[in-house]
């Protein structure tokens, strides 16, 4: 079974906009760590926001929030304000901090956000 | 202080040949991953490190994918005898911490990008 799924292929938004990219996570383990990476065209992968399973508040990070609903197994990425270099693959990564798996990170598939003028 | 570095860039090479790819984490990680990106494609998880071990080979593709790490430090990806499906743009990632404890984020490598002929 996919662990981490993002259901979005592609997504659009207006300038100045707000977006949520989903994504939900499929874990036993207890203890776990969710993060989203932007890839742009460049290739990098740029980290964007942690949210850990044990965090009582949505994490923030700037324009980045992190809309973390535990019982739904969700963490989707709020983007306020979009801007044109917004544009980029958004990657959904999980890693599991115990058990057989602990340690090792699954990625998603991606959703590629544009961001129109 | 510097990043995760990579090298080479870029390998273009025959099929059949073998390469080596190597990954320069942060100093001080104990934690290594590699990853395989194929062009539009998610991250495929190859292999973790945690120090100079791999507690998780499961991701690696075939027999002819091997990975060392040493000194709890530099890491080499090794394909023997390479094939066309080997092309790919190949990660490399580090982390203060793999397994236990609080989970942190990895910080990615600018990548090489494999092309077999």
């Amino acid at each position: 079974a996919q662990k981490i799924t993002q259901t979005q292929p592609g997504m659009f938004v207006q300038e100045k906009e707000a977006v949520t990219l989903d994504c939900t996570y499929d874990t036993s383990d207890p203890s776990y760590g969710l993060f989203w990476y932007k890839q742009p065209s460049s290739g990098e992968m740029i980290f964007l926001i942690y949210q850990g399973s044990y965090d009582q508040q949505n994490a923030t990070e700037g324009r980045y929030s992190l809309n973390f609903q535990k019982a739904r197994k969700s963490a989707n990425l709020v983007i306020s304000a979009s801007q044109l270099g917004d544009s980029a693959m958004y990657f959904c990564a999980m890693r599991e901090g115990e058990g057989t798996n602990a340690g090792k990170s699954t990625f998603g598939d991606g959703t590629t956000l544009t961001v129109k003028p | 202080g510097a990043g995760v570095s990579q090298s080479p860039s870029n390998k273009v090479t025959e099929k059949g040949k073998d390469v080596e790819l190597r990954c320069d984490p942060i100093s001080g990680h104990t934690a290594l991953y590699w990853y395989r990106q194929s062009l539009g494609q998610g991250l495929e998880f190859l292999i973790y490190f945690q120090g100079n071990s791999a507690p998780d080979k499961s991701g690696l593709p075939s027999d002819r994918f091997s990975a060392e790490r040493t000194g709890g430090s530099v890491s080499t990806l090794t394909i023997q005898r390479t094939q066309q499906e080997d092309s790919a743009v190949y990660l490399c990632a580090s982390s203060p911490r793999g397994a236990g404890g609080p989970l942190y984020e990895q910080f990615f490598g600018p990548g090489t990008r494999l092309t077999v002929l």
